[in-house]
C-alpha cells in the first residue's frame, strides 16, 4: 500500500527556474513531513521538514507548502541551480510510530545550465 | 562530528548466501533504523532498534534480522539471499528524545547474483 504518492517522476528545469514537486498522503495520523535530497551513490540528506500546524516553511531557496485538508504537500525550489540536480523524496511519519518514515517514489530533477 | 557511517560500501553475494551489514550512528544518537532502497524507488522501512531491542518492523520477511550493540551501532543480517534483495541498504540514526529528525548514512550497495 503506497501511502505517499509523489509526482512528477522527473522534471527538467532551466537554471534560475522554479522546480515544483507534489506529494499526497492517505494516513491522517502523519504529523511530520520531511523532504530528502539524494545524489547518485549517496544516502538521502534531510533538506527541510514541516509539521501540519503550519501551512508554509521556507529555508533559503527551498519552500514547503502544506495543505492539511487536501492531504497534500509540495516542495518548491526557487532559482534552481545545476547543483540542485538530484533525486528528491518526500516522506511522512508519526511520532507514535517511532518516526518510521514512509517515502514517496522520488522525483529526479535535472537543472539545465 | 562524524555522521552516520556504514560498511562495507559495496558487496556482491550469491543467491542463498548470508550477509551482514554494519552501521555506526551519528554521535549522540541512540536509535538506528534500516531501510532498503531498490533502484529507482524510495527507501522502504525494514526495522528500528533502540536500547538493543527491535522497536518496530516493516513488511520484511524473517530472513531480515538485526542487532544493536551497547555503543548504539547496529548490524543488519540477511539470510538465504534472493536476487530481489539486490538494493542499497540505508541506515538512519536519530535520538529518541528528538525523534523526528533522521540522518542517513551513505548506504551499502548489495548485489546478489
Amino acid at each position: 500500500q503506497q501511502q505517499v504518492k509523489q509526482s512528477p517522476q522527473s522534471l527538467i528545469v532551466q537554471k534560475g527556474g522554479i522546480s515544483i514537486i507534489n506529494c499526497a498522503y492517505e494516513n491522517t495520523a502523519f504529523d511530520y513531513f520531511p523532504w530528502y535530497q539524494q545524489f547518485p551513490g549517496k544516502g538521502p540528506a534531510l533538506l527541510i521538514a514541516i509539521r501540519p500546524d503550519v501551512s508554509e516553511k521556507k529555508e533559503g531557496r527551498f519552500t514547503i507548502s502544506f495543505n492539511k485538508s487536501a492531504k497534500q504537500f509540495s516542495l518548491h525550489i526557487m532559482d534552481s541551480q545545476p547543483g540542485d540536480s538530484a533525486t528528491y523524496f518526500c516522506a511522512a511519519s508519526t511520532g507514535a510510530a517511532g518516526n518510521k518514515l514512509t517515502f514517496g517514489g522520488g522525483t529526479r530533477v535535472l537543472v539545465k545550465p | 562530528d562524524a555522521g552516520v557511517t556504514q560498511s562495507p560500501t559495496h558487496l556482491i553475494k550469491t543467491r542463498g548466501q548470508q550477509v551482514t551489514l554494519r552501521c555506526s550512528p551519528k554521535s549522540g544518537h541512540d536509535t538506528v533504523s534500516w531501510y532498503q532502497q531498490a533502484l529507482g524507488q524510495g527507501p522502504q522501512f525494514i526495522f528500528q532498534y533502540y536500547e538493543e531491542e527491535e522497536r518496530q518492523r516493516g513488511n520484511f520477511p524473517d530472513r531480515f534480522s538485526g542487532h544493536q550493540f551497547p555503543n548504539y551501532s547496529s548490524e543488519l543480517n540477511v539470510n538465504a539471499l534472493l536476487l530481489g534483495d539486490s538494493a542499497l541498504y540505508l541506515c538512519a540514526s536519530s535520538l529518541l528524545g528528538a525523534i523526528y529528525e533522521q540522518y542517513f548514512g551513505p548506504g551499502t550497495r548489495l548485489t546478489v547474483t
